[in-house]
C-alpha cells in the first residue's frame, strides 16, 4: 500500500539555523498537504501543493512539489523558538470505499537558544 | 466558529471500562474524521464519515472499537472493553469537502490512559 515517509526523524537546531524536512511517496500523489502540530496541540493545516514542481512561500517557510509529484519539502529559513513542534505532510490515498489522506511519520524540530 | 469540539480532554480508566469520546465538528462541514495518534504508530487514520455515513473503517483496530455518527453535529468513539495498548491521543477532524484534497481541522484530541 501507499507509504507517506518523511526524513529526517527527528532535528534539533540552534535558533537561526535553517530547516528542512522530506516528504516521500511510494506512489504519485494528486496533491500534498502540510500541517504543523505544537507539543500537547494538535495538527494544524499549513498549505496544500497541486502543480508539479510547484513552489509556495509563507513568510519564512518554503514548501515545494517535487516534479514527478512524489516528494515534496519543507525549508525553514532562520528557525524561531516558535518553530518548534513535529511537521507533518500528507497525500491522498485512493482505497475501495472513498478516499482519505495518509499521514507522513512527521519530522520533529525543536530550536535551541 | 468555535473549531471541532471534544470531550474529554483527558480520561483515564482501568483495563476493561467502556470509554466513550465525543466530537462535534465544524458546522457545515461533511466530513468527520476520527485518528489515533501514538509515538510508536504515528498519526492513524480510524474512520471516517460523510454526511454522517460511515465511509472507510479499515483504520479501526478491532471490534472492541466501534464509532457512530447519529447527526450532522456529534460522533463518538467508543472503545469496550479498553485496553492498556489502547492509550493514545484521540482526534477527531472534519472538513467541508473531499478528505484527500480538502483542509482537515483537528479538534485539541482526547488523551486516553488506560491502566
Amino acid at each position: 500500500g501507499q507509504q507517506v515517509m518523511q526524513i529526517p526523524q527527528y532535528q534539533h537546531v540552534q535558533e537561526g539555523e535553517d530547516f528542512t524536512t522530506y516528504c516521500n511517496s511510494s506512489t504519485t500523489l494528486s496533491n500534498i498537504q502540510w500541517y504543523k502540530q505544537r507539543p500537547g496541540g494538535h495538527p494544524v493545516f499549513l498549505i496544500q501543493l497541486v502543480k508539479s514542481g510547484e513552489v509556495k512561500k509563507q513568510k519564512r517557510l518554503t514548501f515545494q512539489f517535487g516534479e514527478a509529484k512524489k516528494n515534496s519539502s519543507l525549508h525553514i529559513t532562520a528557525t524561531q523558538t516558535t518553530d518548534v513542534g513535529t511537521y507533518f505532510c500528507a497525500g491522498p490515498r485512493l482505497t475501495g470505499g472513498g478516499n482519505k489522506l495518509t499521514f507522513g511519520t512527521g519530522t520533529q524540530l525543536k530550536v535551541e537558544l | 466558529d468555535a473549531g471541532v469540539i471534544q470531550s474529554p480532554r483527558h480520561e483515564v480508566t482501568e483495563m476493561g471500562q467502556e470509554v466513550t469520546l465525543r466530537c462535534k465538528p465544524i458546522s457545515g462541514h461533511d466530513y468527520l474524521f476520527w485518528y489515533r495518534q501514538t509515538m510508536m504508530r504515528g498519526l492513524e487514520l480510524l474512520i471516517y464519515f460523510n454526511n454522517n455515513v460511515p465511509i472507510d473503517d479499515s483504520g479501526m483496530p478491532e471490534d472492541r472499537f466501534s464509532a457512530k455518527m447519529p447527526n450532522a453535529s456529534f460522533s463518538t468513539l467508543k472503545i469496550q472493553p479498553s485496553e492498556p495498548r489502547d492509550s493514545a491521543v484521540y482526534f477527531c477532524a472534519s472538513s467541508l469537502d473531499t478528505p484527500s484534497t480538502d483542509t482537515q481541522y483537528f479538534g485539541p484530541g482526547t488523551r486516553l490512559t488506560v491502566l
